[in-house]
């Protein structure tokens, strides 16, 4: 148990479909992120929040879309995905987003894309 | 953007130290060495970090060389519960406000064997 959780652990949606990811920390950082894992690449970091603003947009495309309410909560709002987008998607958070910084990570939601 | 090569998987004796070795011959000389693991079915873990000393703590010893080209992670007495992906990180700048991120690769797979 890191002190970040994720949910759903699974999601399977249409292309179609509309859906969200959440992640919630109760470590008292003020940043987090969203990375994207998949088979045979290495991480790949999407957003950066760092209190509550976003200060990093790594060329995501707008089907993907991040909300940071509030310090401890992080969503993804997912629409219109493709296949190629089925991956597991990371939360972390960390006490700043500057140098000295050790993540912690959730479990992730695994997602397919059908 | 200073690269790390790790080698794609090691084997290793429960009880036995592991010693993953790490390659990271442009780093620059402010730029710091993290490590960390991913279990299967788990999001990364954060081990340790450095710039030119060594270090240690409860979970790994870090062996940083003179001329930072190079480093090696030892897990001193390996457990089954060692067994994941160990990924070896320079944290490198992102942009003029000195905001940094890490760059993974593909890490390397330790199997600890009984």
């Amino acid at each position: 148990e890191t002190g970040v959780t994720q949910t759903p652990r699974h999601l399977v949606m249409g292309m179609t479909n509309k859906k969200s990811l959440k992640c919630e920390q109760h470590l008292g950082h003020n940043a987090m992120y969203w990375y994207k894992q998949s088979a045979k690449k290495p991480l790949e970091l999407m957003f950066v929040y760092s209190l509550e603003e976003r200060v990093e947009n790594n060329s995501v495309p707008s089907r993907f879309s991040p909300e940071c309410p509030n310090s401890s909560h992080l969503f993804l709002h997912l629409h219109t995905l493709q296949p190629e987008d089925s991956a597991l998607y990371l939360c972390a958070s960390s006490q700043g987003a500057r140098p000295h910084y050790e993540q912690y990570f959730g479990p992730g939601t695994r997602l397919t894309v059908t | 953007d200073a690269k790390t090569t790790q080698p794609p998987s090691m084997d290793c004796a429960e009880g036995r130290a592991a010693n993953l070795p790490c390659n990271h011959s442009t780093i620059s000389g402010n730029e710091y060495v993290y490590w960390y693991r991913q279990i299967h079915s788990q999001g990364p873990q954060y081990i340790i970090h450095g710039l030119k000393n060594n270090e240690t703590n409860e979970m790994a010893s870090l062996i940083i060389t003179e001329d930072r080209k190079s480093s090696t992670l030892i897990l001193p007495h390996a457990t089954l519960r060692d067994t994941a992906v160990y990924y070896c990180i320079v944290r490198v700048a992102w942009d003029a406000g000195n905001n940094r991120k890490l760059i993974w690769g593909l890490g390397t797979s330790l199997a600890v064997n009984p």
